[in-house]
């Protein structure tokens, strides 16, 4: 069935570092892909989302691009914030099916 | 606008007792979801309503777990009885696209944490 694996943590790095979250998907289908984030005692939300090859989804200074041919949509932020530790899920969708990955924890340090 | 609402934050309970959680999605939103997050792990659907219909319910343990969307709004889902093995957290989401998450948004409440000891 389809399924989702992206890279484990925990990611430890240093306030302006460059950050990359890697996740790739198994589907028969063409599935719609999403990053969504959990920040300490919240629930997920979502981050950023493509829905089909080629698509790059874009929020708050993260990318991710949907990359059919090597079926991988990976994470990417230029300068991470320590605002922006928390957990990061990958997640695919086909056939009113979210299935996500296990998480990966960012914490980031001044 | 209200986000999703679920009671209650945290449960403990003892093995073979029952518990029950509750949720509210967010108004106007056809579809419920809930999913389970064991620690370490990422949710995983347990079952999918769309309005009080049943979408997905192929990875619900029947044998203990059950969930209801009697008009259209509000759930609950009950386990009964429990084992240590469903310590986790439990998660409902909701969506506004009645045919399911394909290219919509789920919006999620902030769980319900239950400890069976």
């Amino acid at each position: 069935g389809d399924s989702v694996t992206q890279m484990e943590g925990p990611v430890t790095l240093s306030e302006e570092a460059f950050l990359t979250i890697n996740c790739t998907y198994t589907a028969t289908g063409y599935p719609s892909l999403f990053w969504y984030v959990q920040y300490p005692g919240e629930g997920l939300q979502l981050l950023l989302k493509a829905t089909k090859a080629d698509d790059k989804g874009s929020n708050k200074g993260f990318e991710a691009t949907y990359r059919k041919e090597t079926t991988s949509f990976h994470l990417e932020k230029g300068s991470v914030q320590v605002s922006d530790s928390a957990v990061y899920f990958c997640a695919l969708s086909d056939n009113n099916d979210m299935r996500f990955g296990a998480g990966t924890r960012l914490t980031v340090k001044p | 606008e209200a986000g999703v609402a679920q009671s209650p934050r945290y449960k403990i309970i003892e093995k073979r007792q029952s518990v029950a959680f509750w949720c509210n999605p967010i108004s106007g939103h056809a579809t419920l979801y809930w999913y389970q997050q064991i620690l370490g792990q990422g949710p995983k659907l347990l079952i999918q309503f769309q309005n009080n219909g049943v979408v997905d319910d192929s990875q619900l343990p029947k044998d203990r777990f059950s969930a209801e969307r009697l008009k259209g709004v509000d759930s609950t889902l009950k386990i009964q009885p429990a084992k240590l093995e469903d310590s986790a957290v439990y998660l409902c989401a909701s969506s506004f696209h009645a045919k399911g998450p394909n290219t919509g948004e789920l919006f999620f409440g902030e769980g319900s944490r239950l400890t069976v000891l």
